[in-house]
């Protein structure tokens, strides 16, 4: 059972550049959660979305950023016009639904952006 | 405003001794707490967690603590290996917005000597 993939683990832009960062999650989860982490900080939320549905996005950034899960195919987080303080690594976690008690989020190994 | 807290940055152990790690909270609505691992370049690994409703959980060398009152969690590994090397997380569960969103501590680097 493959875990939570993320592509491209690496990822370099230029400012004014366009970043997309991809998550397939783990078979038979419906919920996607993206963090980002910049240096020497821990993780910060930025969005929770199941299929077709943003259901929390109040971490994310009010312009440029934009995320979508599709009926079909992997999660995406989109970054229009990259500034150097977009430079971060970017973890995508998915679980299997929520209830009761809590359902563990698994992480992927993380989009490193470089903006340059 | 930091949410989840990590005050040590770091914390060398000798291996077959214990290791101490700990975090406090402010936010009172935080319904689960959890830790995690992480290797360089790696994504988080879940380590182990507790509910907000209880004081105690022990997996294996893992014990996680939870004093509500004090708004403060501890996770003790014992004994300690090398291969337990890495940078922990504390993590609480937000039930805010529909979501279970995690808010992460700043981690803290263990480093447990041969």
């Amino acid at each position: 059972n493959a875990g939570v993939m993320q592509n491209p683990r690496h990822l370099v832009r230029r400012r004014g550049q366009e970043a997309r960062l991809r998550c397939s999650p783990m078979k038979g989860h419906s919920h996607v959660y993206w963090y980002r982490q910049l240096p020497e900080e821990g993780l910060k939320f930025m969005v929770y979305l199941q299929k077709e549905n943003i259901i929390d996005e109040s971490g994310m950034p009010k312009e440029r950023f934009s995320a979508e899960f599709p009926k079909e195919g992997p999660s995406i987080l989109r970054i229009q016009q990259v500034v150097r303080g977009d430079s971060a690594a970017y973890f995508c976690a998915s679980s299997h639904e929520q209830g009761v008690p809590y359902n563990e989020q698994f992480f992927g190994p993380g989009t490193r952006l470089t903006v340059l | 405003d930091q949410q989840v807290k990590q005050n040590s940055p770091s914390l060398s152990v000798q291996e077959g001794r214990i290791s101490i790690l700990n975090c406090d909270y402010t936010n009172s609505m935080f319904d689960y707490f959890l830790w995690y691992k992480k290797y360089p370049a790696e994504g988080p690994t879940f380590l182990i967690s507790i509910s907000s409703i209880k004081d105690k959980n022990e997996d294996g060398r893992f014990t996680v603590f939870l004093n509500k009152s004090a708004k403060h969690l501890s996770l003790h590994i014992v004994p300690s290996q090398p291969g337990d090397s890495a940078v922990y997380f504390c993590a609480a569960s937000d039930p805010g917005g529909g979501s279970e969103k995690l808010v992460f501590g700043k981690g803290m680097k263990l480093t447990v000597n041969p």
